[in-house]
């Protein structure tokens, strides 16, 4: 059983560009999550992906935008980016079953630490 | 809007001691409530999941507690060991919208095992 996996795991930009963020999520989950954790602060919820569609979101602006494929991986595109979009950049995934709200325990990967110059 | 207290925000005990980390929640309507482990730089690992029906877990020298009704959690570690060093954070998991959930996180506590 593969876990979580992230890349890169570091990247610099300037402000004004875009970035995008890999996830490879668990074998056998269809539920991705995205969190910005700034330092020493606690991970913020960005949004969710279920089956291709985001299903919820968080207090993030639409230049926050993402994707999930068929095979349940993940990107997150960052538009336009700010300083204060320096942060470590968490995946999650887990298995959601049909109708269910509540998923079953949130894996996480490594992150990607993207800072904005 | 859910959110979620820890104390203390940072935590420095020598090896051995047991210990409480505190948690605390303002909305009780929580499918879970999970405790994870992060190391620094790096990403977070799960240590327990307790289910809003549940009123504790337990693994290995872990014992989590919830009282919903209270808003609180604890993680209880025993016979603390330098390798336990870490930052604990707490996250309740509700409803975010359209059948999806989220996890609200606290902010951590940073403990220190010494020697």
């Amino acid at each position: 059983e593969t876990g979580v996996t992230q890349s890169p795991t570091h990247l610099i930009k300037t402000r004004g560009q875009q970035v995008t963020l890999r996830c490879s999520s668990q074998s056998g989950h269809n539920t991705v999550s995205w969190y910005q954790q700034a330092l020493g602060q606690g991970p913020q919820f960005i949004f969710q992906y279920y089956r291709e569609e985001e299903n919820g979101r968080g207090n993030f602006p639409p230049r926050f935008s993402g994707l999930q494929f068929p095979n349940y991986s993940s990107e997150l595109n960052v538009n336009a980016l700010e300083l204060d979009d320096s942060a470590l950049y968490l995946c999650a995934s887990s298995w959601q079953g049909m109708g269910q709200g509540a998923g079953d325990t949130q894996y996480f990967g490594p992150g990607t630490r993207l800072t904005v110059l | 809007k859910q959110e979620v207290t820890q104390i203390p925000a940072a935590l420095s005990v020598p090896e051995g001691e047991n210990l409480v980390l505190n948690c605390s929640f303002t909305d009780s309507a929580i499918y879970n409530l999970q405790w994870f482990r992060q190391d620094p730089g790096k990403g977070l690992t799960s240590l327990l999941l307790i289910q809003s029906s549940q009123r504790e877990q337990t693994s290995g020298r872990l014992n989590a507690s919830l009282d919903k009704s209270s808003g609180r959690s604890t993680l209880y570690i025993a016979a603390s060991q330098p390798g336990d060093s870490a930052t604990y954070l707490c996250a309740a998991e509700d409803g975010a919208g359209a059948g999806s959930y989220q996890l609200t996180f606290g902010k951590g506590t940073k403990l220190s095992v010494i020697p």
